[in-house]
């Protein structure tokens, strides 16, 4: 049974182009979630999604950053015009559910985004 | 709103010392209560968890406590190994929400 999947691993883009990051969850897993982490500051917590649906993304920048998880395939966070501040580990965990089991998250390897 | 609080780092320790990394948070309610570990250019893994007060989590030879009273889940080791050095996070999630996180402490262990 494979792991949450991220990819790529790691991620150079230019300044203003699009950066697109990939994750496939454990396999029955339905929730899938977002966090960044920055040297020193820990993992800030970004979007919390289920199929088809985003149930949180408090913690996403209002502009350039999107995220989904369609029915099919893998949730995707995409970051538009990319700036050297977004260069940074991105990681996705999923879990079964999140209802009264509180269930522990998975974590992928995670994404690193720098921006050159 | 919810937040996990802990320890500044690194802390540096010799081998077979005991290790402790506080932990308390702040939650409405009752959270499920774990500590993550991270080993350098790896995800994040579940090292242990707790989902009621006065629960132990355990594993690899760590251990922390649920403690309601002082809202509290300190991370314990007897005898620590230069294998367990990385960064260890402390976390807490309530039903309906996401896994919110300590900022991490790096532990350096030496022989």
């Amino acid at each position: 049974n494979a792991g949450v999947m991220q990819n790529p691993r790691h991620l150079v883009r230019r300044r203003g182009q699009e950066a697109r990051l990939r994750c496939s969850p454990m396999k029955g897993h339905s929730h899938v979630y977002w966090y960044r982490q920055l040297p020193e500051e820990g993992l800030k917590f970004m979007v919390y999604l289920q199929k088809e649906n985003i149930i949180d993304e408090s913690g996403m920048p209002k502009e350039r950053f999107s995220a989904e998880f369609p029915k099919e395939g893998p949730s995707i966070l995409r970051i538009q015009q990319v700036v050297r501040g977004d260069s940074a580990a991105y990681f996705c965990a999923s879990s079964l559910g999140n209802g009264q089991l509180n269930t522990e998250a998975f974590f992928g390897q995670g994404t690193r985004l720098t921006v050159v | 709103g919810n937040s996990v609080t802990q320890m500044e780092g690194p802390v540096t320790l010799s081998e077979e010392a005991f290790l402790t990394i506080n932990c308390t948070y702040t939650a409405t309610g009752y959270p499920s209560l774990f500590w993550y570990v991270q080993y350098p250019g790896e995800g994040l893994q579940l090292l242990l968890k707790a989902t009621k007060a006065d629960d132990k989590g355990s594993n690899k030879g760590f251990e922390a406590t649920y403690r309601k009273e002082t809202t509290s889940f300190h991370l314990e080791k007897g005898s620590v190994q230069v294998s367990d050095s990385a960064v260890y996070f402390c976390a807490l999630n309530q039903a309906g929400t996401a896994l919110i996180f300590g900022k991490g402490t790096t532990l350096s262990v030496s022989s």
